[in-house]
């Protein structure tokens, strides 16, 4: 029940794509799902996080797309750039510790 | 402001030696946290801490400890090191109520042989 299940584990899309990336959890407690974004040898940067009250939370190019219904969110990355190849992980949390249960993680690769 | 920063950056050790990777933090983040990551598993909680002088477990906290004496910097320690904790080390901080929000240093790379 704590799992966060994401997939596809790799995304390979050519530039201007939009690679959509899913993740899907049991734990109906979780209030709060941020998307974390990793560029090699460096630590994960919070890239965007939605509550479960809104159905879509966009930020530039990046939407969060959710589904309490379903227990399922995604990313999409509209007009994706080589610049956003990276790690992406989705994660959940829930009370007041701020604890993170992280998805498997999707590396996706942008090619001109 | 330096953010959240590790030290060592790279260390190798043998199975049964000790040692202690070091987090600190100048955000005056009250949460602290070390994960592992390793590939096709993605981030692990080992432990975490609330605040100066608290910790607690995470999702896999054998074989680690932790310290937590001062605000700002978060300890964890290897006791006697074995193969199974070759891996990328993740210290966080956050400052709750920014639920989420936690920000990650750069890593340690530990290869236990």
């Amino acid at each position: 029940q704590q799992q966060v299940k994401q997939s596809p584990q790799s995304l390979i899309v050519q530039k201007g794509g939009i690679p959509i990336i899913n993740c899907a959890y049991e734990n109906t407690a979780f209030d709060y799902f941020p998307w974390y974004q990793q560029f090699p040898g460096k630590g994960p940067a919070l890239l965007i996080a939605i509550r479960p009250d809104v159905s879509e939370k966009k930020e530039g190019r990046f939407t969060i797309s959710f589904n309490k219904s379903a227990k399922q969110f995604s990313l999409h990355i509209m007009d994706s750039q080589p610049g956003d190849s990276a790690t992406y992980f989705c994660a959940a949390s829930y009370g007041n510790t701020d604890k993170l249960i992280f998805g498997t993680g999707t590396r996706l690769q942008v090619f001109p | 402001n330096a953010g959240v920063t590790q030290t060592p950056k790279f260390r190798v050790l043998k199975t049964g030696q000790s040692m202690t990777l070091l987090c600190a933090q100048d955000m005056n983040h009250e949460y602290m946290y070390w994960y592992r990551q390793d590939p096709g598993m993605g981030l692990r909680l080992i432990h975490y801490s609330v605040g100066e002088g608290t910790t607690a477990k995470g999702e896999v906290p054998d074989g680690y400890n932790v310290s937590r004496l001062k605000k700002q910097n978060f300890l964890l320690g290897l006791e006697s090191a074995a193969p199974s904790q070759t891996s990328v080390y993740f210290c966080a901080s956050s400052y709750s109520p920014l639920k989420g929000t936690q920000y990650f240093g750069p890593g340690t790379r530990l290869l236990v042989l």
